[in-house]
């Protein structure tokens, strides 16, 4: 069973702080490795990280996958409080693409 | 593009009645899946599907059923409301092939009384 682990669940940081969230796994035959974000509503897309592209950058956001260590870190730089937000990990295998396994998430709220 | 759209928003039921969530994409993706979010459990899958006429299972599948029919349609459906199955559903669809990129619709907000 594939399985997805964050940390930390919540954090608190001032608004111009950087903040590192991290998601490990445990997947049979790993295909990629995404991030989301979600507000009050549906999860947004952030990133998609696979065994060819283990590092992706966006404006203040930025993610790498450690395919060794099994983890991936995404980096929120400068925060604002536009930031605050539920972000999530999830992993695909192998199998088909309908089956993600998510994590439960990290809850962050940027502060002024 | 509309994206992936649902309805209802917000559904209220009594225990043992029966509903449809609806979920509709026009983005012409083979994959759709429901998933169910529950506060501290994230998203959890309730079944899939890799095109239409094939579903399968995901790791919450009791307590309903789903069907394909067309490429754009993939209702859920609630045979006998549980209080259990309160909860925020979401609908998602992805274009297959090297990508996993799930595109969610905005959600349904059940309560089962």
């Amino acid at each position: 069973e594939d399985k997805v682990v964050q940390s930390p669940l919540s954090l608190v940081v001032h608004e111009g702080d950087t903040v590192t969230l991290n998601c490990s796994y445990e997947v049979t035959n790993f295909r990629s490795l995404l991030w989301y974000k979600q507000e009050k509503k549906a999860p947004t897309f952030l990133f998609m990280l696979t065994s060819s592209g283990i590092e992706k950058k966006s404006g203040r956001l930025s993610s790498i996958l450690d395919k060794k260590e099994l983890f991936s870190i995404l980096n929120i730089t400068a925060t604002q409080t536009g930031d605050s937000a539920v972000y999530l990990c999830a992993v695909g295998n192998t199998g088909t693409a309908s089956k993600l396994t998510f994590g439960t998430g990290t809850r962050l709220q940027v502060t002024l | 593009n509309a994206g992936v759209t649902q309805t209802p928003k917000f559904q209220v039921l009594k225990t043992g009645q029966s509903m449809t969530l609806q979920c509709a994409q026009d983005m012409n993706h083979e994959y759709m899946s429901w998933y169910r979010q529950d506060p501290g459990m994230g998203l959890r899958l309730i079944h899939y599907s890799v095109g239409a006429g094939i579903t399968d299972q995901g790791e919450v599948p009791n307590g309903y059923n789903v069907s394909r029919s067309t490429t754009e349609d993939f209702p859920l459906r609630l045979l006998s409301a549980a209080p259990s199955q309160t909860s925020v559903y979401f609908c998602a669809s992805t274009r297959g092939g090297s990508t996993d990129t799930q595109y969610f619709g905005p959600g349904t907000r059940l309560t089962v009384l």
